[in-house]
């Protein structure tokens, strides 16, 4: 079974980088089978999908995000990193990291989540 | 972007109610709708996958249908562990993937 955790720091300040880190258990992420995303929740909010990793480092971002997100892996440590820069009070969520996957019939699907954590955007 | 709907936005029931959550798409989907129920304080965790596939291990009270840009979910007789808030999202647009806002079931 596949398990996530994500690490960073709580509290970012107004224009700086917001930088997440998700570690992943129980598979591989350079397998091709799972893919890795970041999903966000505002307080009291729906969730929003950020962007994905996946393979051997290919990337999709939500147009939302595209100029100011980049989400990177290191397969030595089984990690993946979220990085969203010039953020603003309008960052301040929990982030998730999920696995995603396709099954036989094409469907996609977010299968594993870790806990989520919070991050607040505040001088 | 594909908008997802829902309604209602929250619901009370009871416990042994039958209870129905719709999502509306802004476009047609075909049958890439899942849908996720998450407790408070914890994550989401995947109900039904494509419309009406019920992930293992989930309880058959729970069912989903609909095809195109209508889909309902579907709790036959509620149970205590059942209040949440539900949630559907389209795969179909892939990989720009899109979440409703929410269906809080409250006692």
């Amino acid at each position: 079974q596949v398990q996530l955790q994500e690490s960073g720091p709580g509290l970012v300040k107004p224009s700086q980088t917001l930088s997440l880190t998700c570690t992943v258990s129980g598979g591989s992420i350079s397998s091709g089978f799972h893919y890795w995303s970041w999903i966000r929740q505002p307080a009291g909010k729906g969730l929003e999908w950020i962007g994905r990793i996946y393979g051997s480092g290919n990337t999709n971002y939500n147009p939302s995000f595209e100029s100011r997100v980049d989400i990177s892996a290191d397969t030595s440590k089984n990690q993946f990193t979220l990085k969203l820069s010039s953020v603003t009070a309008a960052d301040t969520a929990l982030y998730y990291c999920a696995s995603g996957s396709f099954d036989s019939s094409g469907y996609f699907h977010f299968d594993y989540w870790g806990q989520g954590t919070l991050v607040t955007v505040s001088s | 972007d594909i908008q997802m709907t829902q309604s209602p936005s929250s619901l009370s029931a009871s416990v042994g109610d039958r209870v129905t959550v719709t999502c509306r798409a802004s476009q047609s989907i075909s049958t890439y709708l899942n849908w996720y129920q998450q407790k408070v304080g914890k994550a989401p965790k995947l109900l039904i996958y494509g419309a009406k596939n019920l992930k293992n291990g989930v309880p058959s009270r729970f069912s989903g249908s609909g095809s195109g840009t209508e889909f309902t979910l579907t709790i036959s007789s509620l149970q205590p562990e059942d209040f949440a808030t539900y949630y559907c999202q389209q795969s179909y647009s892939n990989p720009m993937y899109t979440f409703g806002q929410g269906t809080k079931l409250e006692i």
